[in-house]
């Protein structure tokens, strides 16, 4: 079975910190994406990466930068937390030969104060 | 550009009866259609999916969903709905591109009643 882990389940941060999330799929995928998950608003997708040092922005990037040096890991960053982006904050993993079944991971609740 | 619309926010069926949850897309090709599910506090799985091929699929957990094209619909079925199928439910429509940059739509929350 695909894993996808993400660092922490929850997360309470304070404005103006910076904020790493981490994430690891065990399966060789080499498309991974970050979504942020809100009431009423379904996913939006916040960045993605088809392979190592690549990533595109999604629909929601402001605020949010990504980092992706190894092909099973990939980083959100928060450069400056405000208190919009508490969220839930979900990574997902995908094949190129199957790029749109995607596996997620349990998902991190930040709450930035 | 693709989109889902999920018409129901929220559904109550009771234990043991059938449940139908409906899912629109727009999408100007043949789409890639998905159902995934949420429980409390988890991230999403996936129950099935839709490529080509036969229209009714089968998923896991006893779901399955229709493609009707004539109609842009992708509903998702389940003939005796239990106690732990309460979560959230998401379909998704892909484009097969490189990036698989699906869109999601905003979710039917089921609940079950004893």
């Amino acid at each position: 079975d695909v894993k996808v882990t993400q660092s922490s389940r929850y997360l309470v941060k304070r404005t103006g910190e910076k904020v790493f999330l981490e994430c690891v799929q065990d399966m060789d995928h080499e498309n991974m994406f970050w979504y942020r998950q809100d009431p009423g608003l379904g996913l939006r997708l916040i960045y993605f990466s088809y392979d190592v040092k690549m990533k595109e922005k999604g629909d929601i990037p402001e605020g949010y930068s990504v980092s992706r040096e190894k092909k099973e890991r990939f980083s959100l960053i928060l450069e400056s937390a405000s208190t919009n982006q508490t969220s839930m904050y979900l990574c997902a993993s995908s094949l190129v030969a199957a790029p749109d079944t995607q596996y997620f991971g349990p998902g991190t609740r930040l709450t930035v104060l | 550009a693709q989109s889902v619309t999920q018409p129901d926010i929220h559904i109550t069926v009771s234990e043991g009866a059938s449940l139908e949850l409906r899912c629109n897309y727009s999408y100007g090709a043949t789409p890639y259609l998905f159902w995934y599910v949420q429980s409390p506090g988890q991230g999403l799985q996936l129950l099935l999916k839709y490529f080509s091929g036969d229209t009714l699929v089968q998923g896991i957990k006893g779901f399955e969903a229709e493609f009707k094209r004539s109609q842009s619909s992708f509903n998702l079925r389940k003939p005796s709905v239990h106690w732990s199928d309460a979560a959230e439910y998401f379909c998704a429509v892909g484009a097969n591109t490189n990036a698989g940059k699906s869109t999601f739509g905003d979710g039917t929350t089921l609940t079950v009643k004893p």
